[in-house]
């Protein structure tokens, strides 16, 4: 089942932040946070797991609420080389394939 | 340097013909997946391949066919069967042989197929 991801699209002017929401209707056992520059080929991020902690690396960190079936990405004082689209992918158990949401197009802009 | 390579980048057919894309990787990693891209709709799993000789259906497998012969290479053929072809095409790569839930994927740079 894909996940849906909120908002579709967001414009940002550097130094904003930014939340991309990431839910899903069943329990999930892993996260997974790409980001994919138009034309190119999606760029691992971070993988949140079931019972795990919140991650980040610099600027950009991600959660995961079990309870609520959702993660959300926090991108704090954006960059332009933010720009691209992000996409959460959903694990439901040990065995199944990750499922992709539709993913989020985020312009940031000077 | 390690990693994946699709080819070719661009890629023209006319209607009713097979095509087959090409995906190898270098990593040694088990497992091994196709997407297909299209705007708006995100990354949806063609076909995913957990071990040689043995895959499984993704979502969208109708009209796609592959094979696992090698570790290394994870060909799609896209069939006349399929009825709208024309979209991007990703493969990617895992380490290990779960079908996802803690490991990294590794995607190609990609082939975009344009049926005429």
């Amino acid at each position: 089942q894909q996940p849906v991801q909120s908002p579709q699209a967001v414009i940002l002017r550097e130094g904003e932040d930014a939340v991309i929401n990431c839910s899903s209707s069943k329990a999930l056992y892993s996260v997974h946070w790409y980001r994919q520059k138009h034309g190119e080929a999606p760029v691992f991020l971070m993988i949140l797991l079931k019972g795990g902690e919140q991650k980040g690396h610099e600027k950009i960190s991600a959660s995961f609420n079990e309870k609520k079936q959702q993660s959300s990405l926090y991108l704090t004082a954006s960059q332009l080389s933010y720009s691209g689209t992000y996409f959460c992918g959903t694990v439901h158990s040990g065995n199944t394939p990750l499922v992709f949401g539709k993913g989020t197009r985020l312009s940031v802009i000077a | 340097d390690g990693g994946i390579t699709q080819s070719p980048k661009y890629l023209f057919r006319k209607e009713g013909q097979n095509v087959t894309l090409s995906c190898e990787q270098n990593l040694n990693h088990d497992a091994m997946y196709w997407y297909r891209q299209d705007p708006g709709q995100g990354l949806r799993l063609i076909y995913y391949s957990q071990i040689v000789n043995d895959f499984q259906k993704g979502d969208i497998a109708e009209g796609y066919s592959v094979s696992r012969e090698k570790k290394e290479s994870f060909p799609l053929t896209v069939t006349s069967a399929q009825k709208n072809p024309t979209a991007f095409y990703l493969c990617a790569s895992s380490i290990s042989s779960g079908a996802g839930g803690i490991d990294t994927q590794y995607f190609g740079p990609g082939t975009r197929l344009t049926v005429l």
